[in-house]
């Protein structure tokens, strides 16, 4: 399988501060990116994508930026809120796959009132 | 619109026996997935289908995993016999896929403890 890797498995902040999650993925064929949030009992939730022909995109209080030369990707968590504590997962799916995704191992990231 | 339905959402076995577990996808999206998700760790796909077709199923433990997909919709995955590794979180997830990748939708995932 794919190797898609984090590089610190739990990170904490405090709240109101913005928090930088990162992920290796090994797979340069890969073109599509996800990054998914997965609160404790329920499945993985989407919250950002990019293709490999963007190196930054901007959503609601998260970016993603994609640095296709050292096959990196990072997700930055603006003001940092309580509810944003969750493990964060990195997703790849390599091109003429038909949508396969591979996962990295995940973040965890812990918010501090 | 509803999202992706998982069944049972809890089940607790002994080692040996089978277990059952069944997922409806988002109506209209054709490829379906099961991933597997131990604990701490980030899921790993199973199986793949495009609609009742197996697109990739490299990872399923063939000797004991079994999923099939009928009529393109629903899907169900077994174990048997079910060994101790197996406990696990099982992950459904679908797409819509009409010339390009694109977002996996979860449902809540079926855990399993295997005694």
């Amino acid at each position: 399988g794919e190797s898609v890797g984090l590089h610190l498995p739990t990170l904490s902040v405090q709240e109101g501060d913005n928090s930088i999650i990162n992920c290796a993925y090994s797979n340069s064929a890969s073109d599509y990116f996800i990054w998914y949030k997965q609160e404790s009992g329920k499945g993985p939730q989407f919250i950002i994508d990019i293709r490999s022909n963007m190196d930054k995109r901007q959503g609601q209080r998260v970016t993603v930026l994609l640095n296709k030369t050292v096959k990196h990707l990072s997700l930055q968590i603006a003001a940092t809120q309580p509810g944003d504590s969750a493990v964060y997962f990195c997703a790849e799916t390599p091109a003429n796959t038909g949508n396969q995704f591979y996962f990295g191992t995940g973040t965890s990231l812990t918010v501090i009132p | 619109e509803a999202g992706v339905a998982q069944s049972p959402r809890y089940k607790i076995i002994e080692k040996r026996q089978s277990v059952a577990f069944w997922c409806n996808p988002i109506s209209g999206h054709a490829t379906l997935y099961w991933y597997q998700q131990i604990l701490g760790q980030g899921p790993k796909l199973l199986i793949q289908f495009q609609n009742n077709g197996v697109v990739d199923d490299s990872q399923l433990p063939k000797d004991r995993f079994s999923a099939e997909r009928l009529k393109g919709v629903d899907s169900t995955l077994k174990i048997q016999p079910a060994k101790l590794e197996d406990s696990a979180v099982y992950l459904c997830a679908s797409s819509f896929v009409a010339g390009g990748p694109g977002e996996l939708f979860f449902g809540e995932g079926s855990r399993l403890t295997v005694l």
